[in-house]
């Protein structure tokens, strides 16, 4: 079966750098969710679009953007990079119409240098 | 704020022993409560809880819901193993806008 794809799976970036992570859903899921996953930490959630519209925010950085495209697809952006940001970041997506569980990708993971 | 709170954060155990992960939650607008096993990577759906009292079996792992206490257990009878993992509850709650609040994870592993 299809699941959520992330790509790429992982990035080195340099500080104050920028950076692009996409997520393409499981096919007919219209929800996508962005989490941020530091070592040894619980995923912290960021932000989530329904339907290419934002829906729920978290606590992502003003640094950071997100949008989910005509075909569903998300990408989050991530500007002047700190060394904070190191982390692994999933996306999930879920079809939100029915009670469907959370489907995570196996992430992309950042690190900053 | 929603808060959700596992415990133990860590157990060891032996293969075949039995172990029972909590789970508690205060959340507004509950919809949801979700078990994940995070090994190396992405978390992977085990369970999802939407009614009280009801357990659901996924061969040697169950689950079941206290809304009424607000909490939650799974069990994992006959541990191996593979079975070492991080797992991780999430409450799925809010109206129109919801999200998912994770748990810190309880560490499991199952020593040979």
């Amino acid at each position: 079966a299809a699941g959520v794809i992330q790509s790429p799976r992982h990035l080195i970036k340099e500080k104050r750098e920028t950076a692009t992570l996409k997520c393409y859903p499981i096919p007919r899921h219209d929800t996508v969710y962005w989490y941020q996953q530091g070592p040894g930490q619980d995923p912290q959630f960021l932000i989530s679009f329904y339907e290419k519209m934002q829906s729920d925010k978290g606590s992502i950085p003003d640094r950071f953007s997100a949008q989910q495209f005509s075909d569903y697809h998300s990408e989050l952006n991530m500007s002047s990079l700190e060394l904070g940001d190191s982390a692994l970041y999933f996306c999930a997506s879920s079809f939100k119409g029915y009670n469907s569980p959370l489907h995570f990708g196996n992430g992309t993971r950042l690190t900053v240098t | 704020e929603d808060k959700v709170v596992q415990s133990p954060l860590s157990l060891v155990v032996h293969e075949g022993d039995t172990v029972t992960l909590n789970c508690s939650y205060e959340v507004t607008n509950f919809r949801s409560l979700l078990w994940y096993k995070q090994e190396k990577k992405a978390p992977t759906f085990l369970f999802m809880l939407t009614s009280s009292g009801i357990e659901k079996k996924s061969g040697r792992l169950s689950s079941i819901l206290d809304k009424k206490e607000l909490f939650s257990i799974l069990n994992i009878t006959a541990t191996q193993t593979g079975d070492s993992a991080v797992y991780l509850c999430a409450v799925e709650s809010g109206g129109s806008n919801y999200k998912l609040t994770f748990g810190k994870g309880t560490l499991l592993t199952v020593n040979p």
